[in-house]
């Protein structure tokens, strides 16, 4: 069956540094796959997604690569902010006529001022 | 403002008390599901819904009913709730068309069941 795996959380980390949460997924067929976030007492949000190898989804400085060669999803920030601490969950959607979403765990991530 | 609306935000009960947890859409969407969210499994699926009436189990379906009789209203039954259904629940919903919609989820609804 389908899974996604993501990095073990919490993540913490000083402000302006670089961000990096690895996802790696499994899956038959050709998978979308998403970034989705949770903000405190609020329910997930599209963060980015990619639908197809090599695409590159980006929102608000983050960006994610669809890798098929290493099946891998990872997300990356060049410079996080106070204001980007929130859980992320990494998820993948490839049971066509349900548009289920499998999620990972999700990563928790705080930043530091 | 487009928004997926679930009532209540926080529910206590104890066990075997039926209860319904609401949901309602204003996006017209035609895909509706259901999600649980547990410490270290992440969201789980437990049942959707194509369209007015058409209903189907997800992952994790034991326990819980649901009905679509209007396109806006998901809501979720738990007939005979037990402690193990303690959780955070999520509405959620789409656009149909496949699995390029991105969802919408609500707010959550955090259950204790004694």
């Amino acid at each position: 069956g389908n899974s996604v795996t993501q990095m073990e959380g919490p993540v913490t980390l000083s402000e302006e540094a670089f961000l990096t949460i690895n996802c790696t997924y499994t899956a038959t067929g050709y998978p979308s796959l998403f970034w989705y976030v949770q903000y405190p007492g609020e329910g997930l949000q599209l963060l980015l997604k990619a639908t197809k190898a090599d695409d590159k989804g980006s929102n608000k400085g983050f960006e994610a690569t669809y890798r098929k060669e290493t099946t891998s999803f990872h997300l990356e920030k060049g410079s996080v902010q106070v204001s980007d601490s929130a859980v992320y969950f990494c998820a993948l959607s490839a049971d066509f006529g349900n548009e289920k979403l499998t999620f990972g765990t999700g990563t928790r991530l705080t930043i530091i001022p | 403002e487009a928004q997926v609306t679930q009532n209540p935000r926080y529910l206590i009960t104890v066990t075997g008390k039926k209860l319904t947890v609401t949901c309602s859409q204003n996006m017209n969407h035609e895909y509706m599901s259901w999600y649980r969210q547990d410490p270290g499994l992440g969201l789980r699926q437990i049942y959707y819904s194509m369209n007015v009436e058409v209903t189907d189990k997800g992952d994790v379906p034991e326990g819980y009913k649901v009905s679509r009789k209007e396109k806006r209203n998901f809501p979720l039954i738990l007939e005979s709730p037990s402690p193990n259904q303690t959780s955070l629940y999520f509405c959620a919903s789409s656009w149909t068309g496949g699995w390029n919609s991105p969802l919408h989820f609500g707010n959550g609804t955090r259950l204790t069941v004694t």
